[in-house]
């Protein structure tokens, strides 16, 4: 089993709809939670950064942290087309210069 | 720079050939990153450095992979002899530092022929 895991999907939504995508983790050590967005032959952007538990919210995007069942989710209010890339999770644990952990990454297709 | 900038953009080495890639963080950022991305996957941690002292190469698949940041900035990745598995994305990330967020450079694309 990976430490973390991601559905790779394709996920595919009409435009104007609410996306949610997870991840599950297994190392209990992991502190910082992210969501990065790759479109195609691009680097990683980061979306989102929290730490520990708790909901955090960016204008149309929301990450949730649930530390007790090792569960991350990024929902996307309103999905546009331009929201259509992979969507990356990333975590890491308390230590100076921890690496990232990522997902492998699911692909959301958002049609007009 | 106001991003993370890495060169080139895209390599094709021919199997056995030494190759260099090369990352220009943000200004100011302590630690560095490199990652591997192969194909549909997401990035593997291959490198850190905090200033010039690389403090963790646990990554790094084999001793062909070498990275340096000499004077605690640009960074080089140099992989020798490549080989066709060693195709991949290399991506490069820094940051302020401890646990603070990672920005990424847009990668080089490398493909061993």
């Amino acid at each position: 089993q990976k430490e973390v895991e991601q559905d790779p999907g394709p996920l595919s939504v009409p435009e104007g709809a609410i996306v949610s995508l997870n991840c599950t983790y297994s190392n209990s050590a992991f502190q910082y939670f992210m969501w990065y967005r790759q479109y195609s032959r691009k680097g990683p952007e980061l979306l989102m950064y929290t730490y520990s538990s708790g909901n955090k919210e960016d204008g149309r995007f929301t990450a949730q942290v649930d530390k007790s069942s090792k569960y991350i989710s990024l929902f996307i209010r309103d999905s546009q087309p331009s929201d259509s890339a992979t969507y990356l999770c990333a975590m890491s644990g308390n230590q100076a210069g921890t690496a990232l952990i990522f997902g492998k990454g699911t692909t959301l297709s958002v049609s007009s | 720079g106001a991003g993370v900038s890495q060169s080139p953009r895209y390599k094709v080495a021919k199997r056995g050939q030494d190759v260099a890639l090369r990352c220009d963080p943000i200004s100011g950022h302590v630690s560095l990153f490199w990652y591997q991305q192969a194909l549909g996957q997401g990035p593997e941690f291959l490198t850190y450095f905090q200033n010039e002292a690389q403090l963790d190469k646990s990554g790094l698949p084999s001793d062909r992979f070498f990275a340096e940041r000499p004077e605690g900035s640009v960074s080089t990745l140099k992989i020798q002899r490549t080989q066709q598995e060693d195709s991949a994305v290399y991506l490069c990330a820094s940051s302020m530092g401890r646990n603070t967020e990672a920005f990424f450079g847009q990668g080089t694309r490398l493909t061993v022929v």
